[in-house]
């Protein structure tokens, strides 16, 4: 079955620079790739997702890039905030289940004063 | 206001002792899920319902019992719960067509003594 795998699973960075989580994904048919965020005693929320037939998709400072040959998708978050530390959790889905969502381990980021 | 609720927030329970956890969404979604969130293996999910009636397993569904008999509704029933089963419980909820994001609710602290 689909497996996505997270790295790192720690990220720490100082405030103002980039981070960058990454995920791989096995399975060819899966076609719907969210990342959610959860805040420290939050629930997960929906930050950006992307699909299949885009390679990139820009939200302010965060933007998440596919490569669908090398079945890997990442999240990029540029001038970090205070803010932004939290755990980030990739997901994948396939195009005739996209309800149905497997997740990676989570990347716990931690942005440095 | 849009929103998914779960009851209680928090539990304390001794093993062998039945119990029932809420959840309910106001966004007349179809897809409803259980996760479960332990340190270092993210969100697993338990069970998913994509309609009234109509239920499946997830991943990690033993010990558990769910039922969808409202479409609003969607109770994670622990017949006997175990040491094993403490954990951090989500329930989400999805349209499952308009949009893939799932609605988390806040979440329930479950503690087995």
């Amino acid at each position: 079955g689909e497996n996505v795998e997270q790295h790192p699973s720690t990220l720490s960075v100082q405030e103002g620079d980039s981070a960058v989580i990454k995920c791989t994904y096995s399975d060819s048919a899966s076609n719907y790739f969210p990342w959610y965020k959860q805040e420290l005693g939050k629930r997960p929320q929906l930050i950006i997702d992307i699909r299949s037939n885009v390679g990139e998709k820009k939200d302010q400072r965060i933007a998440v890039t596919l490569n669908k040959t090398a079945k890997h998708f990442s999240l990029h978050i540029t001038e970090t905030q205070p803010e932004d530390s939290a755990v980030y959790f990739c997901a994948a889905s396939r195009w005739d289940s996209n309800y149905q969502l497997i997740w990676g381990a989570g990347t716990k980021l931690i942005i440095k004063p | 206001e849009a929103q998914v609720t779960q009851n209680p927030r928090y539990l304390i329970t001794v093993t062998g002792k039945k119990l029932t956890v809420t959840c309910s969404q106001n966004m007349n979604h179809e897809y409803m899920s259980w996760y479960r969130q332990d340190p270092g293996l993210g969100l697993r999910q338990i069970y998913y319902s994509m309609n009234v009636e109509v239920t499946d397993k997830g991943d990690v569904p033993e010990g558990y019992k769910v039922s969808r008999k409202e479409k609003r509704n969607f109770p994670l029933i622990l017949e006997s719960p175990s040491p094993n089963q403490t954990s951090l419980y989500f329930c989400a909820s999805s349209s499952g067509t308009a949009s893939y994001e799932q609605y988390f609710g806040p979440g329930t602290r479950l503690t087995v003594t």
